[in-house]
């Protein structure tokens, strides 16, 4: 079984849509938990932690799950500038040192 | 400005021939580390270093080498590579391994 597992999609959403993307994880003893927006081709880079008592970015809100193991990353009024490739991470208590990413979720918001 | 280089972005290579990508970054970061990214599987992590000097395998250490002699610089070795290596390649590196990470450009690497 995968250490986190994401719908890879695509989620087709017109402007201005509300979306939102899970991310489940394995192991019921990780740590740390992030999101990562990837654009094609280029390099991953940060979008938000996610804490355990959530966190708010602007348009984008983050959810941890302890009890169902998920984090969810939510989208209010999707601009076409948010078409990319979300990845969830997830950092094992066990060791530290490690990261575990998703194979990401893919979001196209089209006009 | 605070940036991880990697180089080459591009190369294409032949079975067995050894190469080396190189990784610095700027920014006194102690953790570094490397990934593949393959499409369906994620990116997945080959090694890291939480200093100079120490080095440890993540996942996917089979047939890839590194060395941490300087903090700014995580060389990725393949001393013999093979065709089931060809994938993106990514360097990064972080403050501590629970904070943000910074990444290199990418290295397309196709193994003929």
């Amino acid at each position: 079984r995968k250490e986190v597992e994401q719908d890879p999609g695509p989620f087709n959403v017109p402007e201005g849509a509300t979306v939102a993307f899970n991310c489940t994880y394995s192991n019921s003893a990780s740590q740390s938990f992030f999101w990562y927006r990837q654009d094609c081709r280029k390099e991953p880079k940060l979008l938000m932690s996610v804490y355990s008592s959530g966190n708010e970015d602007g348009r984008f809100t983050a959810q941890l799950n302890r009890a169902s193991q998920y984090i969810s990353l939510l989208i209010r009024d999707s601009k076409l500038s948010d078409s990319a490739t979300y990845l969830c991470v997830v950092n094992p208590r066990y060791n530290f040192n490690k990261f575990y990413f998703g194979s990401g979720t893919k979001l196209n918001v089209k006009p | 400005e605070a940036q991880v280089t990697q180089n080459p972005r591009y190369l294409i290579t032949v079975t067995g021939k050894k190469l080396t990508v190189t990784c610095s970054q700027n920014m006194n970061h102690e953790y570094m580390s490397w990934y593949r990214q393959d499409p369906g599987l994620g990116l997945r992590q080959i090694y890291y270093s939480m200093n100079v000097e120490v080095t440890d395998k993540g996942d996917v250490p089979e047939g890839y080498k590194v060395s941490r002699k300087e903090k700014r610089n995580f060389p990725l070795i393949l001393e013999s590579p093979s065709p089931n290596q060809t994938s993106l390649y990514f360097c990064a590196s972080s403050i501590q391994t629970n904070t943000e990470a910074f990444f290199g450009q990418g290295t397309r690497l196709t193994v003929v």
